[in-house]
């Protein structure tokens, strides 16, 4: 039973280039969330999406960042015209239920790790 | 890498000893509190929750403390091991859609 699966594991943009991060999530889990972690830091919320929806993005810079979760394939965090404080490991998270992934059946990927150079 | 530890406190322990990693969350409206654990370039690893009607939960090895009154959490590992080096998350959800995490505490097991 394969878990989230996040790629790339690691990303070198240019600044100015768009970077787009992937999530597989937990076979049958409808529901993705995303989270962006600093050096030294914890995780902090960007977005909560449902299959061709999202319901939160409280967490999302007002510009240059977008996801979706179509009903067909992965969960796509975009990011455009990068800048170097873009760099960061970026989580994914899928859920069968949906809140706020309470319940130990929500798994985290491995994260891509983005690096804008 | 991304656990540096330049600035997240540590805690360092002989193995074999007992671990005691604490967390002060600042929501008194959160009702789940769970604690991860993350390795170096991995993702957070669930390893216990425990529900604001409750004020101890325990796994296998491992003990949550909760004190709603200071708004304190603690994670407590018995009889460490070096697998449990890694940095230790706790986190709180105010039953919306996300979790607060905290900082972190970088866990170093010495042989």
């Amino acid at each position: 039973n394969a878990g989230v699966m996040q790629n790339p594991r690691h990303l070198v943009r240019r600044r100015g280039q768009e970077a787009r991060l992937r999530c597989s999530p937990v076979k049958g889990h409808s529901h993705v969330y995303w989270y962006r972690q600093l050096p030294e830091e914890g995780l902090k919320f960007m977005v909560y999406l449902q299959k061709e929806n999202i319901i939160d993005e409280s967490g999302m810079p007002k510009e240059r960042f977008s996801a979706e979760f179509p009903k067909e394939g992965p969960s796509i965090l975009r990011i455009q015209q990068v800048v170097r404080g873009d760099s960061a490991a970026y989580f994914c998270a899928s859920s069968p239920l949906g809140g706020a992934v309470v319940n130990t059946e929500a798994f985290f990927g491995q994260g891509t790790r983005l690096t804008v150079v | 890498g991304e656990n540096v530890g330049l600035h997240l406190p540590t805690l360092s322990v002989q193995e074999g000893d007992n671990s005691i990693i604490n967390c002060a969350y600042s929501n008194s409206a959160s009702d789940y509190f769970i604690w991860y654990k993350q390795e170096s370039g991995k993702g957070p690893q669930f390893i216990i929750d425990i529900r604001s009607n409750m004020d101890k939960r325990q796994g296998q090895r491992v003990t949550v403390l909760l004190n709603k009154t200071v708004k304190h959490l603690s994670l407590q590992i018995a009889a460490t091991q070096p697998g449990d080096s890694a940095v230790y998350f706790c986190a709180e959800n105010d039953d919306g859609n996300k979790l607060v995490f905290g900082a972190g505490t970088i866990l170093r097991v010495k042989s």
